[in-house]
């Protein structure tokens, strides 16, 4: 185990439905990441998180919300989602955003129907 | 654009054999790179980091190498068991510690 959950491990939802993924961190970091993974394709870095203020936002769109109340915890809001938002989403952390091992959750594979 | 390329097909081998992977890079100057391991349906894991001013890191049986002047890091796995087979990620990072992570190359040892 790398320190890092992820809940939950499979979601299913309509392009019409609100959910949220969630993340924790037991490892004492500052930073928290969420990426994108789809098929074939590299990780998409989404939004960065250092001492609980976003300090990055790669273009993603609205319908992703993502939340950070503390350094352990980050989630990511669901709304209004389209089929090709179905993916695998990765949670990860580290020391702080300048530090170099990123430490990743076990994801959450969401399908959009 | 920056761009990252590893090769897209798997690759097969042979039980203790070396089998090594190239990542290459363009329009990118990494102050570091690192190699990730990540198995179907779960998180990448760290493995291996090299700077910019090594030119080779070895861990156990796993060893990198980093050549700026071709934009290029060879991960190669010596004495490969079939425990090694998943994907393998390459991943610079610029100065400010932002990764930038490649599709992955497949790896199947067969027995």
């Amino acid at each position: 185990e790398t320190g890092v959950t992820q809940t939950p491990r499979h979601l299913v939802m309509g392009m019409t439905n609100k959910k949220s993924l969630k993340c924790e961190q037991h490892l004492g970091h500052n930073a928290m990441y969420w990426y994108k993974q789809s098929a074939k394709k590299p990780l998409e870095l989404m939004f960065v998180y250092n001492f609980k203020e976003q300090t990055e936002n790669n273009s993603v769109p609205s319908r992703f919300s993502p939340e950070c109340p503390n350094s352990s915890h980050l989630f990511l809001h669901l709304h209004t989602l389209q089929p090709e938002d179905s993916a695998l989403y990765l949670c990860a952390s580290s020391q702080d955003s300048s530090m170099e091992t990123q430490y990743f959750g076990p994801g959450t594979r969401l399908l959009v129907l | 654009s920056q761009k990252i390329e590893q090769n897209s097909e798997a690759l097969n081998i042979q039980e203790g054999k070396t089998a090594t992977l190239t990542c290459n890079y363009t329009n990118y100057s990494p102050a570091y790179l690192q190699w990730y391991r990540q198995d179907p349906g779960r998180g990448p894991v760290f493995l291996l980091l090299i700077r910019e001013n090594e030119k080779e890191k070895r861990k156990e049986r796993l060893k990198v190498t980093f050549d700026t002047t071709l934009k290029q890091s060879l991960f190669h796995i010596t004495a490969s068991q079939p425990a090694d087979s998943a994907t393998y990620l390459c991943a610079p990072a610029d100065s400010w510690g932002k990764l930038q992570f490649g599709a992955g190359t497949q790896v199947v040892v067969t027995p």
